[in-house]
């Protein structure tokens, strides 16, 4: 059973860089595309952007200046920076992997339990 | 941008059926999936490439995409099923959800 786990600070101060990293146990980060996903208190879902295994990226245009995702395969593990974070970026983020190998436009099947990251000074 | 238009709420009685629309320009050429959402809890699939059900769901989620709209239903609708339900398509590589719809069962 694929597993995915959020880890990061839950509290970052406004104009700093939000630093998040997920973890995958129970199946290899090989072939498959991960995204992270946000959803602020209360609010709906919006993707941020995905890596493939093979470090290519893409990012939703809303956030792309401002979002790096990075991947590290032998951790079976990938990143996520979002620069010149603000009150609007609190939010609870979610790691999430592309149900099918190989294919970008893959729903999500699996999603970490998310954290709550506060942008507060 | 595209969007993806969910009416915010729904109301259903328990063992009644359940309809959620999403909507959005030419939706029907694209696949739509759906995801439920419990307090507390991370976003899981319920249906894909319009009418799929992932291993696990109940035969009561069905779904079903044409022309501009996508609708999710849930057919002899349980306690259980009350969530927040999502759609989710793709478009020029990004990937857009629908603002969410609070289906309550009562």
């Amino acid at each position: 059973q694929v597993q995915l786990q959020e880890s990061g600070p839950g509290l970052v101060k406004p104009s700093e860089t939000l630093s998040l990293s997920c973890t995958v146990s129970g199946g290899s980060i090989n072939s498959y595309y991960w995204s992270w996903i946000r959803q602020p208190p209360g609010k709906g879902l919006e993707w941020i952007g995905c890596i493939y295994y093979s470090g290519s990226t893409n990012y939703n245009p809303s956030l792309k200046s401002r979002v790096t995702i990075s991947v590290d395969t032998s951790k079976n593990q990938f990143s996520l920076k979002l620069n010149s974070a603000t009150a609007a970026d609190t939010a609870v983020y979610y790691c999430a992997r592309g149900q099918f190998a190989g294919s970008y436009f893959s729903p999500f099947d699996y999603w970490g339990l998310g954290t709550l990251v506060t942008v507060s000074s | 941008s595209y969007e993806l238009t969910q009416p915010p709420s729904v109301s259903v009685s328990p063992g009644q059926t359940a309809s959620i629309t999403c909507s959005g320009d030419k939706l029907g050429n694209k696949y739509a999936c759906w995801y439920q959402q419990k307090p507390g809890q991370s976003p899981v699939l319920v249906i894909y490439e319009d009418n799929k059900r992932p291993s696990g769901i109940p035969e009561r989620f069905s779904g079903s995409n044409s022309g501009n709209t996508a609708t999710l239903t849930i057919s002899g609708t349980q306690a259980m099923d009350e969530a927040d339900y999502y759609c989710q398509a793709w478009d020029s590589s990004t990937a857009v959800f629908g603002g969410g719809t609070k289906l309550t069962v009562l």
